[in-house]
Formats: C-alpha cells, structure tokens, sequence
C-alpha cells in the first residue's frame, strides 16, 4: 500500500527564515513524487515534481530513496509563501489507470 | 498550461434534492478523473476515480449510490451528490491527469485541478 505522510500540520516561521517541509513516503515500487501548493482563495496548483529536479519560487525538493523522503526546501521563506502544501505520490505506471496519493497538508505561514 | 473547470462553483440547495457539479477538461483529454472532498484546513479525501467509457471506482466508505459519477466523454466528468442532506456540506474538487508526453514518451503523471465546488445543504 502507498502512503504519504506530512507530520507537520502547522509551519510558522519568519519571514527570511529557513523552511523544511517534510514529506516521507510508503510505496513498494518506484513511484513518482510532486508538491502540490494551495494559496488563500485559489485552486491547487503543482509546485514542483521530483523528475524535473527544477526550483520553483525557489523551493526544492529532493527525492532520497533511502530514507524514502521528499521534503520541500526554501532557504528564505518570503509571505506571499503563506498557503497549503501538499506532497503527493503517483504510482510510476506505464499507463492505464492508478491512484494517487495525498498527505494530509501543511499549512505554512510566513510572518513578517 | 492544461486548465480544468467545475461548474457550479458554488450551490445552496435543500436537503433531499440532488445536485451535480460538472468537471470538463477544457484544453487536454482525460481519460482520467478524480473527485475530492475537502474539510476546511483539512486534507484531500479522494472519493472516486472516473474513468471515461466505465464505471467509477470508488474508495472505501463512499457511497456508490449516494454519490453518483458519469465520465460520458473524454473531456467530461459529473459527480451527482443525490438526496442532499447537511452532512454533504463541503468543497469538492476534481482534478484530470495529464500523462504530459515529450518526445513520444511518458515524462510525468500530472494532476490540474479544478476550481472546487462549493456545496452547502440547509
């Protein structure tokens, strides 16, 4: 069975101030990993996928397959960062249907 | 990039009547679909997964019946909430994946969202 765990619910920083979002990750296969973000007001939207290995409003994230980790990183949290993350896993399938899988979120904020 | 609609994006109905809320796919095809459910400050609660041309699969604890889903078309899914009651109240989003191919070949498993649909059942 997959699963994906975010144990924070709640980030509260400063702004400037390092964050780690934690994500870790249950799957027998090899699966793929994205971040999903959700701003106040608006629909979910992908923030950034481990394939593509790119850095997106400066957060990154990489995929460790030994501790099964995809934690999100920005080395200066900036307010307008303040919303809802989601790490989610995609089974690595060659086509046909599949089930993702969502963890709970984390709701960041960013204090001035 | 792929954008996905959901219409109504808000509806007050009374309890006992049913209501559908449409998700189309308006720039790619989705041969796939998801129906979510979400508490406020609350994770995803994935209710079903449609399939166009079959039958939806739904998780476990959602009511088949109760929670109708038609994916008649490659760019259209409907989620049917029937005999509405309080406890239906919630925000529920649909998302389609997008296999994204580059070069011929699969590069990643994309999820684009809808707006989410806001249900309120007095």
């Amino acid at each position: 069975a997959q699963r994906v765990t975010q144990p924070e619910k709640l980030l509260s920083v400063f702004k400037g101030a390092p964050v780690e979002l934690k994500c870790n990750y249950s799957y027998s296969g090899s699966p793929e990993l994205f971040w999903y973000v959700q701003y106040s007001r608006q629909r979910l939207q992908l923030l950034l996928r481990h394939i593509s290995r790119e850095s997106i409003k400066g957060f990154t994230a990489d995929l460790n397959k030994g501790e099964t980790s995809f934690h999100l990183k920005k080395p200066f949290a900036q307010e307008e960062d303040s919303a809802m993350y989601y790490c989610a896993l995609s089974p690595n399938a060659s086509g046909g249907s599949y089930i993702p899988t969502f963890g709970r979120g984390t709701s960041l904020i960013v204090h001035p | 990039g792929a954008v996905v609609s959901q219409h109504p994006s808000r509806v007050i109905c009374k309890s006992g009547t049913s209501v559908k809320i449409e998700c189309r796919s308006l720039d790619f095809q989705a041969t796939t679909m998801f129906w979510y459910r979400q508490f406020p400050k609350q994770s995803l609660m994935l209710m079903a997964t449609s399939n166009e041309g079959s039958k939806a699969t739904y998780e476990q604890g959602v009511e088949k019946d109760k929670f109708l889903i038609n994916h008649a078309s490659l760019t259209l899914s409907t989620l049917t909430v029937t005999s509405a009651h309080p406890e239906d109240s919630s925000f529920y989003i649909c998302s389609a994946r997008d296999l994204g191919t580059s070069g011929g070949q699969k590069s990643y498993n994309e999820q684009f969202f809808g707006p989410g649909t806001r249900l309120t059942v007095l």
